[in-house]
């Protein structure tokens, strides 16, 4: 069973840039595994960010920007804001569709 | 604007069934595949299903394989999760999220439906 690893938590400074990553026990990420970012705060659904690896949403702020980096897929925020404190999911297709685990992302 | 509005959540003994729809609006639904995805609450999202546009193609991770069945009504822009032999550990919110714009993945989430399976 695959499974997809998320870094736990993270904590970027106001402006600061931030890389969240999404590794899989099978092997390198690549574009085959369509990877998809969401983000999702308290008491709300998630909500789309990037979707294959790097393509972003109509909605999606240009500050956030979708990579694949040394075998994982990545997220990376430049500028972050204080609205940008959140959950961040990444979402892989490796035979079935996969989760990873969540990084709670705080910004101070 | 896209719309996904889920129905009939509740409570449930262990052993039960229980039916979930997903009315959907604002998009070609009978062109998209669709996915439900469920989350404990507090805790991280767990892909469950999907389905194919015509219906015809369904994919269940293996916590949910035999006991769950997704499936749609295009001419009612309507998806449904039939829950059956439901357990404590399927506790948790249930969104339908559709698959939109080009490119495989997840683009639009309902608001969800809570499940509780409580004796």
């Amino acid at each position: 069973q695959t499974v997809v690893t998320q870094e736990p938590s993270l904590t970027v400074s106001p402006g600061g840039t931030v890389t969240l990553t999404c590794a899989s026990s099978t092997g390198a990420v690549t574009t085959n595994n369509y990877p998809n970012w969401f983000q999702q705060k308290p008491g709300q659904p998630p909500r789309a960010l990037i979707y294959g690896s790097s393509n972003k949403h109509s909605w999606t702020p240009a500050r956030f920007s979708g990579s694949l980096l040394g075998g994982k897929a990545a997220l990376t925020l430049s500028g972050a804001q204080p609205d940008d404190e959140a959950d961040y999911y990444c979402l892989i297709y490796s035979g079935a569709w996969l989760f990873g685990g969540g990084t709670k992302l705080t910004v101070l | 604007e896209v719309q996904l509005v889920e129905s009939g959540g509740g409570s449930v003994q262990p052993g039960g069934s229980l039916r979930i729809s997903c009315a959907a609006s604002g998009f070609s639904f009978g062109d998209s595949w669709m996915h439900c995805v469920r989350q404990v609450p507090g805790k991280g999202l767990v892909w469950v299903s999907r389905i194919s546009p015509d219906g015809t193609d369904t994919t269940y991770a293996d916590s949910v394989k035999g006991r769950f069945t997704l499936s749609r009504d295009n001419a009612k822009n309507t998806l449904y999760l039939q829950m059956n032999s439901l357990r404590a550990e399927d506790t948790a919110v249930y969104y339908c999220a559709a698959d939109i714009v080009p490119g495989p993945g997840i683009d639009y989430w309902g608001q969800g439906a809570l499940v509780t399976v409580s004796s």
